[in-house]
């Protein structure tokens, strides 16, 4: 069974830093893109990041290119997710989706699999 | 990036079939079928209904399908019921490799 469990969030000053982590068990990591989506408090879903299988490609939403970093560690089966500068508009609920794409980006660019979100708040 | 484009919300008594539409461009819904749907209860994940414009996941009724023409893709639900009532957002690959969600629609089933 896919899992994914998300860590990291917590509230934070604007301008500051933060690194969300997601552990993924129930599939071979490396094999699968992973993506990153957020969700503002009662606002829609909105698509941050994704990194493919090896971790040598990756593409951000422009809302956070620049700020953000995504990585993975496929010997701890983790992705991450480094903010920095962060304002209030970061504030939300972060997915980790396990991408339909394999490591070849292959597949369909969809989300079969989330995690249950961790939450960061700026203030 | 701007979102996908999808109405507000959506309503249906029980029975009967709704439709809900997402408007994108010919940079991602136009150009790809690259198109899913996502179900989300409040203060739950989302869980995917549709992807690749059509194709629906084991598990998922088959009262639920998909179809696109040129920029538009949408979501019909046959039969509606009590258990469908929720918010559907629609998600499209861009040709920047990057993706885009639509704004979500809260489907109520009076």
């Amino acid at each position: 069974e896919v899992q994914l469990l998300e860590s990291g969030g917590n509230l934070i000053q604007t301008g500051g830093s933060l690194r969300l982590s997601c552990a993924a068990s129930g599939f071979t990591f490396s094999d699968s893109a992973m993506t990153w989506v957020r969700q503002a408090p009662g606002k829609g879903l909105e698509w941050v990041s994704v990194i493919s299988g090896g971790g040598g490609g990756t593409y951000y939403a422009d809302a956070v290119k620049g700020r953000f970093t995504i990585s993975r560690d496929n010997s701890k089966n983790t992705l991450y997710l480094q903010m920095n500068s962060l304002t209030a508009e970061d504030t939300g609920l972060y997915y980790c989706a396990k991408d339909g794409r394999d490591a070849y980006w292959s597949g369909s660019p969809s989300f079969h699999h989330w995690g249950q979100g961790t939450l960061v708040t700026v203030s | 990036q701007s979102a996908l484009t999808q109405p507000a919300s959506v309503s249906g008594s029980p029975g009967q079939s709704i439709t809900i539409s997402c408007t994108g461009t010919s940079s991602d819904v136009g150009r790809y079928n690259y198109v899913s749907w996502y179900q989300q209860y409040p203060g739950k994940a989302p869980k995917v209904m549709i992807y690749d414009v059509t194709k629906r996941p084991s598990g998922v009724s088959d009262r639920f399908s998909g179809s696109k023409s040129g920029n538009t893709a949408s979501l019909t639900i046959s039969g509606v019921q009590a258990v469908d009532e929720a918010y559907y957002y629609c998600y499209s690959y861009r040709s920047d490799s990057t993706g885009v969600f639509g704004g979500g629609t809260k489907l109520t089933v009076l």
